[in-house]
């Protein structure tokens, strides 16, 4: 079956260190592919995305993410985290043959000390 | 961000009642979605929209009926609550491209049944 994994359920940094949220998938086609954050008490926002091209994409807040098609990957990385970084993560997929259907990791939880 | 507006906020209710999770968007998105988030197990889909006349099952829709009375609305009900239904539920929309287009999440409603 179709799956999101990201590995690391919680995560626990310092402010200025650097990050890398795991997100692997099972699908062997084309895909999208999405990051999602959720900060506390809130909706989920999009991050960043990936439909094609270049595969190191860029998104809000200084967060970047890259698609290593040979490993079904697209891990989450920021060079320096804040405070405000702290938060829940969700990879999410799409596969070109369902267009409907958006598939969810388990989400990582962030925890940034001050 | 009001865009997309779910009611109630917050909500608990009794095994065996019936229960309407209502969902309105300001977005002009013909796509429409349901799903709920548990600790641990992200988000999962129990029903999506193209359009008014099109209504789809997620990965887990047993227990779960919904309504789209109309472009901007689309509401879920629980027909008999149980205790396992107990999650945070999120509306989300998204434009004709479906998974091409990120999608937009509400507020959610926390639903607790006991």
């Amino acid at each position: 079956a179709q799956s999101v994994s990201q590995h690391n359920h919680h995560v626990i940094l310092s402010e200025a260190a650097s990050l890398e949220l795991g997100c692997n998938y099972s699908y062997g086609g084309t895909v999208n592919l999405f990051w999602y954050v959720q900060y506390p008490g809130q909706h989920l926002q999009l991050l960043l995305k990936y439909f094609s091209g270049d595969p190191l994409v860029k998104g809000i807040k200084g967060f970047e993410a890259e698609f290593i098609k040979s490993k079904f990957s697209f891990n989450l990385r920021k060079p320096s985290v804040q405070w405000s970084d702290t938060a829940e993560y969700f990879c999410a997929v799409n596969p070109y043959s369902s267009a409907s259907k958006i598939i969810f990791g388990s989400g990582t939880r962030l925890s940034i000390r001050p | 961000d009001a865009d997309v507006t779910q009611t109630p906020r917050n909500r608990i209710t009794k095994t065996g009642k019936r229960i309407m999770l209502e969902c309105s968007q300001t977005k002009g998105h013909d796509r429409m979605y349901w799903y709920r988030q548990d600790p641990g197990l992200g988000l999962r889909l129990i029903y999506y929209s193209f359009d008014v006349k099109d209504i789809n099952k997620g990965e887990i829709s047993d227990g779960y009926s919904v309504s789209r009375q109309a472009q901007a609305k689309f509401s879920l009900s629980l027909e008999s609550a149980i205790p396992n239904q107990t999650a945070l539920y999120f509306c989300a929309t998204s434009d004709l491209t479906g998974g091409y287009s990120p999608l937009h999440f509400g507020n959610g409603t926390r639903l607790t049944v006991t």
